[in-house]
């Protein structure tokens, strides 16, 4: 079946720095991927839509340019949490797919920012 | 009010038991999405459903297109089953919303 792989799982870093996560369809070309947030005990948020060779579509009250999302390819999407805050701290993770063939998601990166 | 609810939001269960997991929805969808989501986050797809019935080992999804409702059952359960189950519904304007998720403990 389809794999999305998702990569850090875990990071933490000092407040101010910034941190990229990758996600990447393993097995199959992504024209669009999605990025959600989770806060602790909360549901899944979408915070992106992701397509490639164009600029994300971002949802009300996301600000773009503090999480720059880049589609550069069929099989990986990047987000990047710029100038991080602790309250960027939360659960991130993507998923690819279409509404016909439903959704694979990636395993997620816990980020947690000190 | 949300536009997907779900109950309960806590279940925990007997190992053996027959679980049963509901959802609600408010919006015109094109189709219903089951998700478990382990402790380290990651999300697993387990059902996606438009109508009727579907079953995969001792999992079982079924929909009522009509009165907007899921439901997601479990038969046999084992703690290995025990996670966030999600359901999350494609709205006609083609996005997923989610379900605040039900947490399920399932003791032995």
């Amino acid at each position: 079946g389809a794999v999305v792989s998702q990569h850090p799982s875990r990071v933490i870093c000092k407040s101010g720095t910034s941190v990229k996560i990758e996600c990447r369809s393993l097995d199959f070309q992504a024209t669009t991927m999605f990025w959600y947030r989770q806060f602790p005990k909360q549901s899944l948020m979408l915070m992106a839509t992701s397509n490639e060779g164009s600029k994300a579509t971002y949802e009300q009250g996301v600000e773009k340019d503090k999480f720059l999302i880049n589609h550069a390819s069929l099989t990986l999407s990047t987000l990047t949490v710029t100038s991080a805050h602790p309250e960027d701290s939360s659960f991130y993770i993507c998923s690819a797919g279409s509404p016909g063939d439903g959704y694979t998601f990636g395993s997620g990166t816990r980020l947690t920012v000190v | 009010k949300n536009e997907v609810e779900q109950s309960p939001q806590n279940l925990t269960a007997q190992e053996g038991e027959f679980i049963t997991i509901n959802c609600s929805y408010s919006v015109g969808i094109s189709a219903l999405h089951w998700l478990q989501q382990h402790p380290g986050g990651g999300i697993v797809s387990l059902f996606m459903l438009s109508s009727g019935k579907k079953k995969h080992g001792r999992l079982i999804a079924t929909i009522n297109i009509q009165e907007k409702h899921s439901s997601l059952h479990i038969t046999a359960s084992h703690p290995r089953d025990s996670a966030v189950y999600i359901c999350a519904v494609m709205s006609l304007q083609a996005k997923l919303v989610f379900g605040a998720g039900t947490i399920l403990r399932v003791k032995s």
